[in-house]
């Protein structure tokens, strides 16, 4: 398909491992997004990159996250030392640049138990 | 300021009846107001958005009134249908070149379309 790929779907991990999650955009798409969902909730902004840089990493929660995207396509969100509080569906979403339509993808549903 | 409040919670609708739902916001810089449509276990979806240089905008049943003065705007769906029983989330950002487009998005609103 042509739309946002995230992998994996669900994720669970017990409390303190550290977790990747990958998200593939849409060809072409210059800017990437996360977000994080929490139950019940609207999608909480975490990280934008623009190409390869994160133009704006204001919304990571703290030093536990980071995301990387090093070749200005697929990107990975990594978190640290995982707690329960960070049980939540991930989304990833791009568009063509900044400022235009962003799809999203499916999101990742990760569990910290 | 960054918040956008959203109600109500939860919405139960006839079908073929009107669905509304309201967001408020602080931040007079935002300029952008999409709408997005959720259904369970996916990533949201863009329905309809408006800029704040117009006061309604319509696509098809979707329609979006906003009230600058007020940093009120809504989403009115005519003729709901079952279909329609999604989460709906009303969201805000800056655009501009020196922007990053991050959207900051309301609580959400679950409706269900009763046939």
């Amino acid at each position: 398909g042509a739309g946002v790929s995230q992998t994996p779907s669900n994720k669970v991990t017990e409390k303190g491992k550290y977790v990747e999650l990958r998200c593939d955009p849409i060809s072409g798409h210059t800017a990437l997004y996360w977000y994080r969902q929490s139950l019940g909730q609207g999608p909480e902004f975490l990280i934008y990159f623009q190409g390869t840089g994160a133009a704006d990493d204001s919304g990571l929660p703290n030093d536990r996250f980071f995301a990387v995207r090093p070749e200005g396509s697929v990107s990975t969100l990594k978190i640290q030392r995982t707690e329960r509080g960070d049980s939540a569906v991930y989304l990833c979403a791009s568009s063509f640049q900044v400022n235009t339509e962003a799809f999203f993808g499916q999101g990742t549903r990760l569990t910290v138990v | 300021q960054q918040q956008v409040k959203q109600s109500p919670q939860s919405l139960i609708v006839q079908k073929g009846g009107i669905s509304i739902i309201n967001c408020a916001y602080e931040n007079t810089a935002f300029d952008y107001f999409p709408w997005y449509q959720q259904f369970p276990g996916k990533g949201p979806a863009l329905l309809i958005a408006i800029r704040p240089d117009v006061s309604e905008k319509k696509e098809g049943r979707f329609t979006i009134s906003f009230n600058k003065s007020a940093k009120q705007f809504s989403l009115h769906i005519m003729d709901s249908q079952p279909g329609d029983s999604a989460t709906y989330f009303c969201a805000a950002s800056i655009r501009g070149s020196s922007n990053t487009g991050k959207l900051i998005f309301g609580q959400g609103t679950t409706l269900q379309v009763k046939p």
